[in-house]
């Protein structure tokens, strides 16, 4: 059964602080990862989708790297900003089975302090 | 172009209660998912429909829970007999098409509270 974990469940940060967020995930046989920010009230907002053969993707300050076999991703904030904060979520699209759905992992919260 | 919208964007009910809870996906999109997300929990994958084909319900966690996708269209998620443990917030997402390369968009989701 597909596991996904965030690590941490929680971090605080200074502004104009570079950091890491984490997820690792159980079943490498997956399509592809995705990760999301989530706003109080405002659903999930799409950030960055890779594709399983695909090492990293960038969108401006947003840099996400996937290695399937070891069953990691990490997404990359530069030059953090208050807006940033949110919580951040990543999820799988599993590659066996029912392959319509995504096995998300519980978050991140990200506090960046002005 | 407009989201995904649902309503209500909250709801609190009794507990035995029925609700009903909408979703308009963006159009054109002919897949669409529901998932609930109850505190501290992460996401959990509900039932997905894909145009016309029979629905995938592998994630409704009863059969209180159930719901209905008329087409390519709106979707209502049914929940009878409503208990505390169904208090979450339901997330409804479409996409373009229901193949493994297609993103998911969100809509704002249902905060439901179960009294």
């Amino acid at each position: 059964k597909q596991e996904v974990t965030q690590i941490p469940a929680a971090l605080s940060v200074p502004e104009g602080e570079n950091l890491v967020l984490n997820c690792s995930f159980t079943d490498s046989a997956i399509y592809n990862l995705q990760w999301f920010r989530q706003d109080p009230g405002k659903g999930l907002t799409s950030l960055l989708l890779i594709q399983s053969s695909q090492r990293e993707q960038t969108s401006g300050r947003l840099n996400a790297s996937l290695d399937k076999s070891s069953g990691r991703s990490t997404l990359y904030i530069a030059a953090s900003q208050p807006g940033d904060s949110a919580t951040y979520l990543c999820a799988v699209r599993p590659s066996g089975g029912a392959t319509n759905k995504l096995i998300f992992g519980t978050g991140t919260l990200l506090a960046v302090q002005p | 172009g407009a989201g995904v919208s649902q309503s209500p964007s909250n709801k609190v009910t009794e507990k035995g209660k029925d609700v009903e809870l909408r979703c308009d996906p963006i159009s054109g999109h002919t897949a669409l998912y529901w998932y609930r997300q109850r505190l501290g929990q992460g996401l959990e994958f509900l039932i997905y429909f894909q145009g016309n084909s029979a629905p995938d319900k592998s994630g409704l966690p009863s059969d209180r829970f159930s719901a209905e996708r008329t087409g390519e269209s709106v979707s209502t998620l049914t929940i009878q007999r409503t208990q505390q443990e169904d208090s979450a917030v339901y997330l409804c997402a479409s996409s373009p098409r229901g193949t493994i390369y297609y993103e998911q968009y969100f809509g704002p989701g249902t905060r439901l509270t179960v009294t």
